[in-house]
């Protein structure tokens, strides 16, 4: 089966570093997806990750370890446009690569 | 850069009348387009694979006679909701896979059967 789980909702404060966790048990997998979506918006790609270890773009950064099934999102120097769904995504292989999502995290960033 | 582009953005249809819904790759090819679904305070579900001169793939419980799908070109993917219900109102996403990994989304169009 797919099981791909995120905590539902986080609050944090403007300036401060946030990390959304990611867990997940799929059977295939090629990389692993972090995106961004804003209510009534599309999502839009922040990072993949298909090898181990973290990657760092700007404020924020993601982390993968294939071996425990587990990805996070670092979010540094919390801006309030930061708060949004966080949805995390797995590549499910194949020849299409299609994308199996986590239920997302919605996080609030409070003054 | 990676632009997707839907049309249209938002719709009202009747009930029981047909809604076409356009995905677009703006600046680059994709042989592989994506169909979401996203209820309110949901997640995405994939509802199907379009591919470029075949047919789509489905994913289960996803009625392929109902939600119409054609890939006509590299850059064009097509979504009919035949003989809509209230049930299908809903936010409809595409996607087009860049490369061999990465997908970029349309900004969605947000369907209300009446």
């Amino acid at each position: 089966g797919q099981n791909i789980d995120q905590p539902t909702e986080m609050t944090a404060t403007e300036g401060a570093i946030v990390q959304i966790n990611c867990t997940y048990q799929t059977s295939g997998f090629n990389g692993l997806f972090w995106y961004q979506q804003h209510a009534g918006e599309a999502p839009t790609f922040l990072s993949y990750n298909v090898l181990d270890g973290l990657e760092e773009k700007g404020r924020f950064s993601s982390f993968l370890s294939r071996s425990k099934g587990y990805s996070y999102l670092l979010l540094k120097e919390l801006q309030m446009k930061d708060s949004a769904s966080y949805l995390c995504a797995v590549g499910h292989g194949g020849a299409t690569n299609k994308l199996i999502f986590g239920t997302g995290t919605l996080l609030a960033v409070q003054p | 850069g990676a632009v997707v582009s839907q049309h249209p953005s938002r719709v009202i249809c009747k009930s029981g009348t047909s809604v076409k819904i356009e995905c677009r790759s703006l600046d680059f090819q994709a042989t592989t387009m994506f169909w979401y679904r996203q209820f309110p305070k949901q997640s995405l579900m994939l509802m199907a694979t379009s591919n470029e001169g075949s047919k789509a793939t489905y994913e289960q419980g996803v009625e392929k006679d109902k939600f119409l799908i054609n890939h006509a070109s590299l850059t064009l993917s097509t979504l009919t909701v035949t003989s809509a219900h209230p049930e299908d109102s809903s936010f409809y996403i595409c996607s087009a896979r860049k490369g061999a990994e990465t997908q970029y989304f349309g900004p969605g169009t947000r369907l209300l059967v009446l």
